[in-house]
């Protein structure tokens, strides 16, 4: 499989639930990063990757937990979430200092807290 | 501040009629500028990109964009739209530090009618 590949497309959790997103990417990229995207609401990056070390956290609430076991894989833990969390998680790969080819996404997981 | 700006948050057009959606940049984006497309429930594919040369740069489905340095835009044209063109369009610069990391835009909802 190629490209970035993101584990579920849906989620619908409570808000006492437990739960974890997964991003993997065959690219060979060494960074990734995870992005929220509310409905009318521009892209909000929340967590930069960079050789499997968080670089960049964007005042992100802790009830979310990124993880970067290694360059291929990207976890989102979540707990204890609120409704206004509920939005399309989007996951991405790049080769950290190379423009050339930009970002390279993942399909999303949407997730609905109830 | 760090901007990509699109300035339209909707445009309807009709079917094999022409479109531009805009976008300007900030001086604090470089000149590293790309236009990403995401269908409903996905993530964001690579349209096109400029990194340098040409202003004018061609990309897939047809679509082009021409940099302009003097007005700092790099505005996305096509001749001619598809139904299956309806979709959510993101501009993006890499922001102007060694991070090379990318700014996006709100975006701008291309809605075709038959």
């Amino acid at each position: 499989e190629t490209g970035v590949t993101q584990t579920p497309r849906h989620l619908v959790m409570g808000m006492t639930n437990k739960k974890s997103l997964k991003c993997e990417q065959h690219l060979g990229h060494n960074a990734m990063y995870w992005y929220k995207q509310s409905a009318k609401k521009p892209l909000e990056l929340m967590f930069v990757y960079s050789l499997e070390e968080r670089v960049e956290n964007n005042s992100v609430p802790s009830r979310f937990s990124p993880e970067c076991p290694n360059s291929s894989h990207l976890f989102l833990h979540l707990h204890t979430l609120q409704p206004e969390d509920s939005a399309l998680y989007l996951c991405a790969s790049s080769q950290e200092g190379e423009v050339n080819y930009g970002y390279t996404f993942g399909s999303g997981t949407r997730l609905t807290v109830v | 501040a760090q901007s990509v700006t699109q300035l339209d948050s909707q445009v309807p057009v009709f079917e094999e009629a022409p479109v531009e959606l805009r976008c300007n940049y900030s001086s604090s984006v470089s000149v590293y500028l790309f236009w990403y497309v995401q269908y409903p429930n996905q993530g964001l594919q690579l349209l096109l990109k400029y990194l340098s040369g040409s202003t004018l740069v061609k990309g897939i489905n047809g679509f082009e964009a021409e940099f302009n340095k003097s007005q700092t835009s790099f505005h996305l044209r096509k001749p001619s739209v598809h139904i299956s063109d309806t979709a959510e369009y993101f501009c993006a610069g890499i922001r102007m530090d060694s991070s090379y990391k990318l700014i996006f835009g709100s975006g701008t909802r291309l809605l075709v009618r038959p």
